[in-house]
């Protein structure tokens, strides 16, 4: 059964740091997903990283993908306050069907 | 384009009732994925839906059933609600069945309370 671990869990830091958030899965998969939850709503697709190597900004977010060592990274660069909130990564199930989901990291930028 | 649907956005149910949540997918969407997210977890993947038949199914018990109609609109029904059944539940569609490369759009959600 299909594992993802987010570490940190969560992430209180200082505007204008720059911090990263990881993301393992335990099995094969080609492609990984980042969302963002801000309290009491739903989920904003950040970026879909679709095969090893893949790199995607937007933003002071950066995401990465390295399908051998099964991580993916969420760096967040000079970090500014409207960046709070949970992120999420997620993977495809062995069927292929829906996504498996970590526990999230809950981010919070003081300034 | 119209962005995923769901209704209501809050309902609050006694334990042991039966409850029906609706999505309407986006435009074009013919995909609809159903995710229970408990208070600080993340989302857990019911069912999909995919051409108005399920096309796969997690860990939830029989209780949880679903409907996909021809115009790509869903339903999620629970039978007799147990007070862990309270979360938030959305509704994702996109297109092409499975976990393509197309991305899921989330809907807004439905806080489901038992009591």
């Amino acid at each position: 059964e299909l594992k993802v671990e987010q570490n940190p869990l969560f992430l209180s830091m200082q505007e204008g740091k720059n911090y990263t958030i990881y993301c393992n899965y335990s099995t094969t998969s080609d492609r990984l997903y980042w969302y963002r939850q801000d309290p009491g709503k739903s989920l904003e697709s950040l970026f879909v990283l679709l095969s090893n190597g893949a790199v995607k900004q937007e933003g002071r977010l950066m995401a990465s993908l390295d399908t051998k060592a099964r991580l993916s990274t969420l760096h967040i660069t000079a970090a500014v306050h409207d960046l709070s909130a949970t992120y999420f990564c997620a993977a495809p199930r062995r069927g292929a069907d829906g996504l498996t989901f970590g526990k999230g990291t809950h981010l919070i930028i003081q300034p | 384009e119209t962005g995923v649907t769901q209704s209501p956005t809050h309902l609050i149910k006694t334990r042991g009732q039966q409850v029906t949540l609706r999505c309407s997918s986006q435009s074009g969407h013919n995909t609809v994925s159903w995710y229970q997210q408990a208070l600080g977890q993340g989302p857990q993947f019911i069912f999909q839906y995919y051409r108005e038949e399920e096309n796969g199914r997690g860990n939830f018990p029989p209780r949880f059933s679903g409907l996909q109609f021809p115009n790509y609109s869903s339903e999620l029904n629970v039978n007799a609600l147990e007070l862990d059944d309270s979360a938030l539940y959305l509704c994702a569609s996109s297109l092409g069945g499975g976990t393509s490369i197309y991305e899921q759009y989330f809907g807004p959600g439905t806080r489901l309370t038992v009591t």
